[in-house]
């Protein structure tokens, strides 16, 4: 079983990018496709990339997804107070059958 | 549209059961893995398991096995978690998820409370 790791917090102040990273373990990882979820409190986990770059419908284009070897990124532009929140790394892991989630990164706007 | 929608919030005393419900709606019910997802006070997502409906097969994460127990029901389209022998480590909120690769498909339940306290 792989382990995805982020950063515990990121800041940045409205209108700046901000770079979450999500690194994983294992080469494993190089073939699983990467998703970003945004948990905001009290609220469902809410999917804002998949297939490491892909946005669904609704989802800003402030929002961006990358992923190079054994690492992803979430990036945000043009950041504003509604995006403090919570964001987690996603990965399928074929030797688990099942998820493994990052251990979450805490945004917050300056 | 795919809802997931779980019951209510749940106090339990410590070694007591609780058993969580997910109705789906939306979409076949049989088609899909339900996913169940934990998130403890101040601790991230953690992965627990799935039950495919159809075939009613279950897999846990190695961490859950032997206190989680998942279920369906496919005439009320409608899958189960049941937690056993709850200890306060198990107070958290769960939710049930359709999470598939590749695909916006992604739909995750309101969540559920659960308490353990004396």
């Amino acid at each position: 079983q792989f382990v995805l790791t982020q950063p515990p917090s990121a800041s940045g102040a409205p209108g700046q990018r901000v770079t979450i990273s999500c690194s994983a373990s294992t080469s494993n990882i190089g073939s699983n496709t990467v998703k970003w979820y945004q948990r905001l409190p009290e609220t469902a986990p809410r999917l804002l990339i998949y297939s490491d770059s892909q946005r669904p419908s609704g989802v800003p284009d402030r929002f961006s997804g990358s992923k190079s070897g054994t690492s992803a990124s979430l990036a945000i532009s043009g950041l504003q107070s509604e995006d403090e929140a919570d964001y987690y790394c996603a990965a399928l892991d074929d030797s688990l059958s099942g998820w493994v989630f990052g251990g979450g990164t805490r945004l917050t706007v300056l | 549209q795919v809802q997931l929608v779980q019951s209510g919030a749940e106090v339990a005393r410590p070694g007591a059961s609780v058993k969580v419900s997910c109705k789906a709606s939306g979409y076949t019910f049989t088609h899909y893995a339900i996913h169940w997802v934990r998130q403890a006070p101040e601790q991230g997502l953690e992965w627990m398991g799935w039950i495919k409906p159809g075939s009613g097969d279950t897999h846990l994460s190695r961490k859950f096995q032997g206190g989680v127990t998942f279920a369906r029901d496919t005439s009320a389209s409608t899958a189960y978690m049941e937690l056993t022998s709850l200890s306060s480590e198990d107070s958290a909120v769960y939710f049930c998820a359709m999470l598939l690769v590749d695909t916006a498909f992604d739909y995750w339940g309101q969540g559920t409370q659960v308490t353990v306290s004396s």
